[in-house]
């Protein structure tokens, strides 16, 4: 089956620095890459969205010079948390669709679990 | 604007069968799904139905009414390890997942 890593799976970080997170589809192309953040016993939320070679399409409320996409390859997303808070500190999830928009299912990463102090 | 409601809690007992509800309004539809997520874990695929009817894969089950904008998904033999949330989310017409709050599901012995 379809396999998509995350690193680091956690990571504590100070107050003002950057964090990168990245995620790889391990045995697809995934041309369409999706970033969530889940705060705790509450659902996903859907952060921005990624294709390849393209600028991110981020959702509202989402600060896109706060939380930088880079979709550089068909198995590689990063987002970096620029400026760190402790507002920060989440569950941050992505998942990777393999083909165009019709494709129905998203594979997700294990998340990586970001403490800000 | 787009809505998922499922119900926030569920108890149940081990062995026994229950049905967890979901109501939608989406702009667009192009398929229901149902994850399960355990605390601190990322979700995990369990089913997706597009069309109407009645879908089943082992203990669970999943049922769609396109018409009435309803699905539920139906746990049977319950075990303790089937303790999680279940996510129901849409796909819109944009083939964006429009995601529910969950249904935390607890199991007793």
């Amino acid at each position: 089956g379809a396999v998509v890593s995350q690193h680091p799976s956690w990571v504590i970080c100070k107050s003002g620095t950057s964090v990168k997170i990245e995620c790889r589809s391990l045995d697809f192309q995934a041309t369409t890459m999706f970033w969530y953040r889940q705060f705790p016993k509450q659902s996903l939320m859907l952060m921005a969205t990624s294709n390849e070679g393209s600028k991110a399409t981020y959702e509202q409320g989402v600060e896109k010079d706060k939380f930088l996409i880079n979709h550089a390859s068909l198995t590689l997303s990063t987002l970096t948390v620029t400026s760190a808070h402790p507002e920060d500190s989440s569950f941050y999830i992505c998942s990777a669709r393999e083909g165009d928009g019709s494709a129905y299912e998203q594979y997700f990463g294990p998340g990586t679990r970001l403490t800000v102090t | 604007g787009q809505n998922i409601d499922q119900p926030t809690e569920m108890t149940a007992t081990e062995g026994a069968i229950v049905q967890i509800n979901c109501t939608y309004q989406t702009s667009g539809f192009n398929g229901l799904f149902w994850y399960q997520q355990h605390a601190g874990e990322a979700p995990t695929f369990l089913s997706y139905n597009v069309l109407d009817g009645l879908e089943e894969k082992g203990r669970f089950s999943s049922f769609l009414s396109r018409s009435k904008g309803y699905s539920y998904l139906l746990l049977k033999e319950l075990q303790m390890k089937d303790s999680a949330s279940y996510l129901c989310a849409v796909m819109d017409s944009n083939y964006q997942l429009i995601w529910g709050a969950g249904t935390k599901l607890i199991i007793k012995p």
